[in-house]
């Protein structure tokens, strides 16, 4: 079964901190590996996406890795400001008789903490 | 450019009405998907259009159904409401055919309806 697990669910961290974001997933067949921050009261945004042949990509402070190996991806956020303060979701692509399928992850829940 | 756009922001109803959401895609964008976003289920993929044929379904029951116009514009429609619908639905608008394109398409977010059905 195509699942996405996410881990932390919530982490409290104080402001200038770094912090990591685990995803874990078993999907198959994987396309690719998109992380998005969500705000409250607001829709996802794309931070980074991932292939398979790709083991990192930043975007400012915020990278990613990725282990196609052991299925493994994080979200790393350096220097953390109180506007981090959102949730992140993981979801990953899966390619099935000819259609994509977006497989979600429910989120962490990331406070920022002056 | 504007950003994608959901009509209303809020909405209230009872169970067994019927209620219809819509969301205006980025300009020039042609696929709108349709997801259902809950505290305990996280994100689920409703649906997407894509000039104007459905491409692409998840696992909601027939209540749950929408369109797309020739603009571009969609609609969902959600009848005889049961408590379990209250929920954020978001669309997110793309360039392509998400279902087709390995996911490399990047969707954009509208800010959601938040719906509460008592």
């Amino acid at each position: 079964k195509n699942q996405v697990e996410q881990s932390p669910q919530s982490l409290i961290i104080l402001e200038g901190k770094n912090c990591t974001l685990q995803c874990n997933y078993t999907v198959s067949p994987f396309s690719n590996l998109r992380w998005y921050k969500q705000d409250t009261g607001r829709g996802p945004v794309s931070l980074t996406i991932m292939t398979f042949s790709e083991n990192t990509k930043s975007n400012g402070r915020y990278t990613a890795t990725l282990d196609a190996d052991t299925k493994q991806s994080s979200l790393h956020i350096t220097a953390s400001q109180l506007s981090d303060s959102a949730s992140y979701i993981c979801v990953v692509s899966a390619r099935s008789g000819g259609y994509n399928k977006l497989i979600f992850g429910a989120g962490t829940r990331l406070a920022v903490h002056p | 450019k504007a950003g994608v756009t959901q009509t209303p922001r809020y909405l209230i109803k009872t169970r067994g009405q019927q209620v219809t959401l819509s969301c205006s895609p980025i300009s020039g964008h042609r696929s709108v998907s349709w997801y259902q976003q809950t505290p305990g289920q996280g994100l689920q993929f409703l649906f997407e259009y894509f000039s104007e044929t459905q491409r692409n379904k998840g696992n909601f029951p027939g209540r749950f159904s929408g369109r797309q116009f020739s603009n571009s514009r969609s609609e969902m429609n959600v009848s005889t409401l049961e408590l379990g619908d209250s929920a954020l639905y978001l669309c997110a608008s793309s360039l392509r055919n998400v279902a087709s394109g390995g996911g490399y398409n990047e969707q954009f977010f509208g800010p959601g309806t938040r719906l509460t059905v008592l």
